[in-house]
């Protein structure tokens, strides 16, 4: 079965300031990665995904996430942070394999606070 | 991408009764989602929407309790039946990108609150 693992529920970072939120997954096969985030009283919103190439990929925003394989990792980051990106934000992962559940899995999440 | 809409976007229900909701996208989607948001938590898919015939259900979820119809590419219904108050939660319908693209999309939620 496949799952994600978002280890922190709340990242707290200072505006301007560099920002990581932590997945890490595990899927059979070659996964499909994304990122959503999800605005209070709002759906979620595609950020970004891997689905093969280069492993660091750019999304919307100014985030970035980067797969790193031998670490089954796809963290998400910005290089400069803003107090507008305070969100909820979720990891997920596909499996790319032919056969296989085509639904997302969610990770629980992780709420990023921006402080001013 | 998809643009989705939900109806309602909201409501307070009595227990026991029952809810629909929409679904409506502005494109032809093969593949519809419904998916559960409880307080706090993350998303669970519920079902897959399949057109023309009987929704698949995940571990869990029983056709009898979430009812699905999907009568075209573009629209679907969830009921959620016989409420009480463990129902509270997001309910999202979602959409993968029939383009290629291998994108999923979300629509707004709809935010039910069961007393």
């Amino acid at each position: 079965a496949q799952s994600v693992a978002q280890p922190e529920d709340q990242v707290n970072v200072a505006e301007g300031n560099p920002l990581t939120v932590k997945c890490t997954y595990s899927v059979s096969g070659n996964p499909y990665l994304f990122w959503y985030v999800q605005y209070p009283n709002r759906g979620l919103q595609f950020l970004l995904k891997y689905i093969t190439g280069d492993n660091l990929v750019k999304g919307s925003y100014g985030f970035e996430a980067e797969f790193n394989k031998s670490q089954t990792s796809f963290h998400l980051k910005k290089p400069s942070a803003l107090v507008s990106d305070s969100a909820l934000y979720f990891c997920a992962v596909r499996a790319s394999r032919v056969g296989s559940a085509r639904q997302l899995t969610f990770g629980s999440g992780t709420q990023l606070t921006v402080l001013p | 991408s998809a643009v989705i809409s939900q109806k309602p976007s909201r409501d307070i229900c009595q227990r026991g009764t029952s809810l629909t909701i929409q679904c409506q996208v502005d494109s032809q989607v093969t593949m519809m989602f419904w998916y559960r948001q409880q307080p706090g938590q993350s998303l669970t898919l519920i079902a897959t929407a399949n057109q023309g015939s009987e929704a698949t259900y995940e571990s869990g979820f029983v056709i009898d309790k979430f009812p699905i119809s999907r009568p075209n590419l573009t629209f679907s219904t969830l009921t959620v039946s016989n409420m009480s108050p463990e129902d509270s939660s997001i309910y999202l319908c979602s959409v993968k990108d029939s383009g290629g693209r291998d994108e999923q999309f979300f629509g707004p939620g709809t935010r039910l609150t069961v007393l």
